[in-house]
């Protein structure tokens, strides 16, 4: 079974510009997460998606963070402008719905540096 | 809300060793999961162990098991036999039934000392 897919890899931009952030969950799972984690820190939960309806997205700076899940499947996160505050590394995450499923299944990470 | 505390930043254990990484959790929900996983140097959230809030018994899996005592709040997870490999970040999370939001500590950085 395929894991979670991130791209890139890696991102290096100067402030002010855009980035976009690109996720593929394992085929099935409902549920997809973006998070931010910083160095030294925890994740931190970004926004929620429940098929391509938005679960929470709480913590999301919405003047310069967006995410969409298109048909419920791929999902992409963009920030513009960047700040270099949002140097970190991006995880997706995905799970089924219920029970024990809801394990997070985590991708390798998006780690962004803003000069 | 839910809150996940991990009081220790950083740990030593000498290889073949034992290690306890302490969590405690706050939540008022009756029904609950807690998972500890495991992030390398390379970066990956990797799973180790699930609790039920309503498990009866401690969850092991392999060389890893966790010490959930509800009373106290607190899912300690253990590593038996340490090796050079388990050195990463550990954290500790919780998941309140009703919700799929995941509550992350802050972590604990262990290293395996040879």
């Amino acid at each position: 079974e395929a894991g979670v897919a991130q791209s890139p890899r890696y991102k290096i931009i100067e402030k002010r510009q855009s980035v976009a952030f690109w996720c593929n969950p394992i085929s099935g799972h409902a549920t997809l997460y973006w998070y931010q984690q910083i160095l030294g820190q925890g994740p931190k939960l970004l926004i929620q998606f429940q098929n391509n309806g938005v679960v929470d997205d709480s913590q999301l700076p919405k003047d310069r963070f967006s995410a969409e899940r298109l048909k419920g499947v791929d999902s992409t996160l963009k920030i513009q402008p960047a700040k270099l505050e949002d140097s970190a590394v991006y995880l997706c995450a995905s799970s089924l719905v219920n029970g024990r499923e809801n394990e997070q299944f985590f991708g390798p990470g998006t780690r962004l540096t803003v000069l | 809300a839910q809150k996940i505390t991990q009081t220790q930043p950083g740990m030593f254990v000498q290889e073949k060793e034992a290690v306890t990484l302490d969590c405690t959790y706050d939540t008022s929900d009756p029904s609950y999961g807690l998972f500890w996983y495991k992030q390398p140097s390379s970066g990956e959230m990797i799973f180790l162990i699930y609790q039920g809030s309503y498990d009866q018994q401690n969850a092991t899996e392999g060389r890893y098991s966790l010490n959930f005592q509800k009373a106290r709040k607190s899912a300690n997870l253990v590593i038996s036999a340490s090796q050079l490999g388990d050195s990463a970040m550990y954290f500790c999370a919780i998941l309140a039934s009703g919700t799929y939001k995941y509550i992350f500590g802050t972590g604990t950085r262990l290293k395996v000392l040879a």
